[in-house]
């Protein structure tokens, strides 16, 4: 079975920063990785996706991923925050769909603030 | 836009009802997700339909079901409805190729069980 964890379930950065947000997995095989938005009341828009290519992601809005599978890590990152990037983020796995179905197996949730 | 809508937006009911709920789907798309939200949570996979079939099943009771039909739109019917049973419903089709899959979610529809 797969699992995410992220840690920090708030994160507030001030505007202009590095945003970081952590992320490590479990996965018994190669999975697949993903970075979610969520805005309030709002549903789930993609970031950006690991698929056993590279493993530096670049996503939409700036934010670019590394998956380190020595650290079964993916973290998320972004140069410099906007306030636009106040939002829930969730980090999710999933397997290779002929394996057990392509589930996807989402983290807690992390919320960014950005201060002006 | 992920091409993606459910409806309606948002759902009252009471205790001991049943509710639909519903989606559509990007055309082309042959796999449908559901996931459950509850306030402050990351979504819980419920369950998923590949080419009108069920194709995995988190752990949800048997009163949680649902349909997938051939016009790319989907069902989730929940019966006996509980008030743990509020929460955002993210519906999220996707195309199974070999290779990955990704899937896009619709903005959901909040459930209140009062």
């Amino acid at each position: 079975a797969q699992s995410v964890t992220q840690l920090g379930s708030h994160v507030s950065v001030s505007e202009g920063a590095l945003v970081l947000l952590r992320c490590n997995y479990s996965s018994s095989v190669p999975p697949y990785l993903f970075w979610y938005v969520q805005y309030p009341n709002q549903g789930l828009q993609l970031l950006l996706k690991y698929t056993s290519a590279a493993t530096l992601v670049k996503g939409i809005n700036g934010f670019e991923a590394e998956f380190k599978k020595s650290e079964t890590s993916f973290h998320l990152t972004k140069p410099s925050a906007h306030m636009s990037d106040a939002a829930e983020y969730f980090c999710a796995v999933s397997l290779q769909w002929e394996t057990s179905g392509s589930r996807l197996t989402f983290g807690e949730g992390t919320q960014l603030t950005v201060n002006p | 836009e992920t091409g993606v809508t459910q409806s309606p937006t948002h759902l009252i009911k009471t205790r001991g009802q049943q509710v639909t709920l519903r989606c559509s789907s990007q055309s082309g798309h042959n796999t449908v997700s559901w996931y459950q939200q509850a306030l402050g949570q990351g979504p819980q996979f419920i369950f998923q339909y590949y080419r009108e079939e069920e194709n995995g099943r988190g752990n949800f009771p048997p009163r949680f079901s649902g349909l997938q039909f051939p016009n790319y739109s989907s069902e989730l019917n929940v019966n006996a409805l509980e008030l743990d049973d509020s929460a955002l419903y993210l519906c999220a089709s996707s195309l199974r190729v070999a290779g990955g899959e990704t899937q896009y979610f619709g903005p959901g529809t909040r459930l209140l069980v009062l």
